[in-house]
């Protein structure tokens, strides 16, 4: 039984184009997250959702568009890939906002623009 | 600039030995916290310590969190190849907001 579940697990494409990755979780939780991860290992909070509403927006360029068509799944629309977008990307899901002990990460998405 | 500090980035050790991780901010967290990384999946929680001065212990991990609540450390005692992941501290800033340090790789050399 996987808790957040991400789809793909990988993803190769071009520069300028747009796509999507997906996830899901079955934990009941209220609460999800978008985190990137780059090169260095450095992970970073790009959005947050409560009951399907933006709570946190990071200063993330407006190219990327989350979407929460129920509290279940959060997904990330990117337009016009950039060569700088590439790192994986992390799904997570917690109770309420800020209940890190009950964050849960999925297993991440590794982009790679060309 | 960062604002939790990680040290060292990279660690390589022996079987059997014992190790000190750090992380250090000049920023005062509510909590901190301590993730274990593998290659190819996400962070899994280890630890949450929130009192200035507290110590959990995990079997052989050791988590301290500095009286002034703005730095920690994880201290394994016996290290074995198991332990081998990217250890990640994390401090919550403000309201609903992790912030994370760039990661400790850890490999144990059987």
């Amino acid at each position: 039984d996987t808790a957040v579940s991400q789809t793909p697990k990988y993803l190769v494409t071009q520069m300028g184009n747009d796509k999507s990755i997906k996830c899901e979780q079955n934990l009941g939780h209220d609460t999800m997250y978008w985190y990137k991860q780059d090169s260095k290992k450095f992970l970073k909070i790009m959005f947050s959702y409560n009951n399907k509403e933006l709570i946190i927006n990071e200063t993330v360029p407006n190219r990327f568009s989350p979407k929460s068509p129920d509290k279940a799944h959060l997904n990330l629309h990117i337009n016009s890939l950039e060569l700088g977008d590439s790192a994986v990307y992390f799904c997570a899901s917690s109770q309420v906002p800020g209940n890190w002990d009950e964050q849960y990460f999925g297993p991440g998405t590794r982009l790679t623009v060309t | 600039t960062q604002l939790l500090e990680q040290s060292p980035q990279f660690l390589s050790i022996q079987e059997g030995e014992n190790l000190t991780v750090y992380c250090n901010s000049s920023s005062v967290f509510s909590s901190l916290q301590w993730y274990r990384q593998e290659p190819g999946e996400g962070p899994v929680l280890l630890v949450t310590v929130v009192t200035g001065g507290e110590v959990k212990k995990l079997k052989r991990l050791t988590f301290q969190f500095g009286d002034a609540r703005k730095d920690s450390s994880l201290h394994i005692t016996a290290a074995q190849p198991g332990d081998t992941g990217l250890y990640l501290c994390a401090g919550e800033q403000g309201a609903q907001k992790l912030v994370f340090g760039q990661g400790t790789r850890l490999t144990i050399n059987p």
